[in-house]
């Protein structure tokens, strides 16, 4: 089941700009994870934060989890044209074994 | 170097036709999954495998097989395609499941079914 919502959909900025993406999610999680995907090629892994912290930086990575409203957020600081790809959310529950992902929102970075 | 390797990495076939796609990971992963990739539905799962012999279905399983015979190779078979089954499709492993560990992706199989 698709359990993520990332909003927005796409989103279009400059080089240097941040780019700040929001994931939803319905039901109580244990892990929430980032993943990176280039046009048409697999899945990378960004980041991966647990429920029970609150913030995680990696490199220009920025996530945070807010359990109580079911949301997180991926902020890329100082944007790069390499920034550009699709980036999902994906959460797990209690089962260990399914992950859900969703929909994904589309970056471009211009130069 | 460690990876996930998908093969065929595009496929056009006729619809009833069996087929199967090939996924093997050289990281000694017991977590094995299938995924399915459409234009405005994200990634839906399709079935996974907790270790040798063990496998079960995800969100969208049916029209599709698995087996898990050894730990490094996780076919997925395709018996009689349909055209709905046309898709990018991605097999990814991971340690031991989902809860808290990272998720290796392989490249991605294009299947057309006409």
């Amino acid at each position: 089941s698709q359990q993520g919502e990332e909003d927005p959909q796409a989103l279009s900025i400059q080089e240097g700009e941040n780019a700040t993406m929001n994931c939803s999610y319905k039901t109580s999680i244990n892990n929430l994870q980032w993943y990176r995907q280039n046009s048409g090629r697999g899945l990378v892994h960004l980041i991966l934060i647990r429920s029970n912290e609150r913030e995680k930086h990696s490199g220009r990575l920025r996530v945070t989890l807010d359990t109580s409203k079911k949301s997180s957020s991926l902020l890329i600081t100082a944007s790069r044209a390499a920034d550009t790809a699709s980036y999902f959310c994906a959460t797990d529950g209690d089962s260990g074994y399914a992950l859900n992902f969703g929909k994904g929102t589309s970056l471009l970075v211009t130069p | 170097e460690a990876q996930v390797t998908q093969n065929p990495r595009y496929l056009i076939t006729v619809t009833g036709k069996k087929l199967t796609v090939t996924c093997s990971q050289n990281m000694n992963h017991e977590y094995m999954s299938w995924y399915r990739q459409d234009p405005g539905l994200g990634l839906r799962q399709i079935y996974y495998s907790m270790n040798v012999e063990v496998t079960d279905k995800g969100d969208v399983p049916e029209g599709y097989k698995v087996s898990r015979k050894e730990k490094r190779n996780f076919p997925l078979i395709l018996e009689s395609p349909s055209p709905n089954q046309t898709s990018l499709y991605f097999c990814a492993s991971s340690l031991a499941g989902t809860g808290g560990y990272e998720q290796y992706f392989g490249p991605g199989t294009r299947l057309t079914v006409t």
